[in-house]
């Protein structure tokens, strides 16, 4: 099984601001990397899939990056809407595993 | 619109079994790989189970292995999970997800329901 870990577990940006987000790998998933956010009381949404390409609808001020076992998803001017959980997922192969997440609170 | 609607959660003793529904609208349901994923309280997302738009290709995680069983109504567009052998630590919330490709096991989810919660406790 692939382990998924993100850092921080917690960041703390005023809006406006750029946040970074890190997600790595324990062995290299390639780019078959996704990225979520959920927000309270809502289901995950789909952001990023294939380390950098965002899905449907979503933003331009969204932006993924790496490969291998190194990823980060960058936000690049916070907005109200954005302070949410943020998950990475790899589905390199079976079983897929998620990030235990990334809380990106208001500062 | 995508919709997706999960039922049958509720409360269950330890041991005993439910089974989950989802039913699907705004799609060719038949054509995509449908997933379980659950969340426990105030904890991150965990992939359950996987199955193709035919039924015939099926994953599970190893926590449920032996003791769920996903399978699919094509004919009624609803996804199910059978759960059993129920234990403390499979309280979660269970959300059904659609795969956002054509074709075999889509391992990425572009559409969610809002979940069904499974709590298990004497």
């Amino acid at each position: 099984e692939i382990v998924m870990t993100q850092s921080p577990a917690t960041l703390s940006v005023s809006p406006g601001e750029r946040a970074t987000l890190s997600c790595r790998a324990s062995q290299s998933v390639s780019s078959n990397l996704a990225w979520y956010h959920q927000k309270p009381g809502q289901a995950p949404r789909l952001l990023i899939y294939g380390a950098s390409t965002r899905a449907t609808g979503i933003p331009a001020r969204f932006s993924g990056s790496g490969s291998g076992t190194e990823f980060t998803l960058t936000i690049s001017s916070l907005q109200p809407e954005d302070f949410a959980v943020y998950y990475c997922q790899h589905y390199k192969s079976w079983p897929l595993t998620f990030g235990g997440g990334t809380k990106v609170e208001i500062k | 619109e995508v919709q997706l609607v999960e039922s049958g959660g509720g409360l269950v003793q330890p041991g005993g079994s439910l089974r989950l529904s989802c039913a699907a609208s705004g799609f060719t349901f038949s054509s995509y790989a449908m997933t379980w994923v659950r969340q426990a309280p105030g904890k991150g997302l965990e992939w359950v189970s996987s199955i193709s738009g035919g039924g015939d290709i099926i994953y599970y995680a190893d926590s449920v292995k032996g003791r769920f069983t996903i399978s699919r109504d094509n004919s009624k567009n609803t996804l199910y999970l059978q759960v059993n052998s129920l234990r403390t630590e499979d309280t979660a919330i269970y959300y059904c997800a659609k795969g956002q490709c054509t074709g075999g096991v889509c391992p990425l989810f572009d559409y969610w329901g809002q979940g069904t919660l499974v709590t298990v406790s004497s």
